[in-house]
């Protein structure tokens, strides 16, 4: 399957913890990325490979690979950090990519 | 600094056809593809295609082409018969990928600032 599941939404209060998750078969093969899109923005990448933050992602991202999920972790979230949160990965045919449904994340 | 900045807004009527260009700077054009994204008003982002091998998502092929002018670091996607489940904002790009040892990954970094199509009668 080529599809990447999140959860619609998920609230965090300020300065807590939250994990936003992405399943799906391709993620066995390869890494996701992760993208942050604001209203009006375009998306940011602010993970990849699976661990890795892209320069001036702070350091209150992470992220994690098991199985078939991939994680993205916000540790000590900010007001700022609102937005909407998109996995990304390709199918194990190599020609298709595809974005996850995305969770939108609200900060208390 | 890597950039990529895309045309501008466009207005169409259903039936036709639109064009969006994407320049990019900072890099070396010809070494990256790219991809083209839309997102659909409350909808989330749907991968439409990429330059490496013009490989289109199957629910476009037949509407899109996407080309590239490496004189000019410039890339376009052409998206033709529209409706108007096709006002979106559209965005470019550039490819990303990598291996750290264990598996590779695969998706974009660098965006476009996106261009907003509006189809319309």
């Amino acid at each position: 399957s080529s599809e990447l599941t999140q959860d619609p939404a998920v609230s965090v209060a300020l300065g807590q913890t939250v994990r936003i998750t992405c399943q799906g078969d391709s993620l066995r093969s390869y890494y996701a990325n992760w993208h942050q899109r604001k209203p009006g923005q375009a998306p940011v990448l602010v993970m990849y490979g699976p661990h890795k933050r892209p320069s001036g992602i702070p350091d209150r991202f992470s992220g994690s690979s098991s199985g078939n999920t991939a994680s993205l972790t916000i540790t000590g979230a900010r007001a700022e950090d609102e937005g909407d949160y998109y996995c990304n990965s390709r199918d194990n045919t190599g020609n298709y990519y595809f974005f996850g449904t995305g969770t939108k994340v609200t900060v208390l | 600094q890597v950039l990529l900045v895309q045309s501008g807004a466009e207005v169409k009527k259903p039936g036709a056809s639109v064009n969006i260009s994407c320049k990019a700077s900072g890099y070396s054009f010809t070494g990256y593809n790219l991809h083209w994204v839309r997102q659909a008003p409350g909808q989330g982002l749907e991968w439409m295609g990429w330059t490496g091998g013009t490989i289109y998502a199957q629910k476009f092929q037949g509407r899109v082409t996407m080309t590239r002018d490496t004189s000019i670091s410039t890339a376009y996607m052409e998206l033709s018969g529209l409706t108007s489940d096709d006002t979106a904002i559209y965005y470019c790009a550039r490819d990303h990928r990598g291996y750290d040892g264990k598996q590779y990954y695969y998706g974009v970094d660098v965006w476009g600032q996106g261009t907003t199509v509006t189809v319309s009668s």
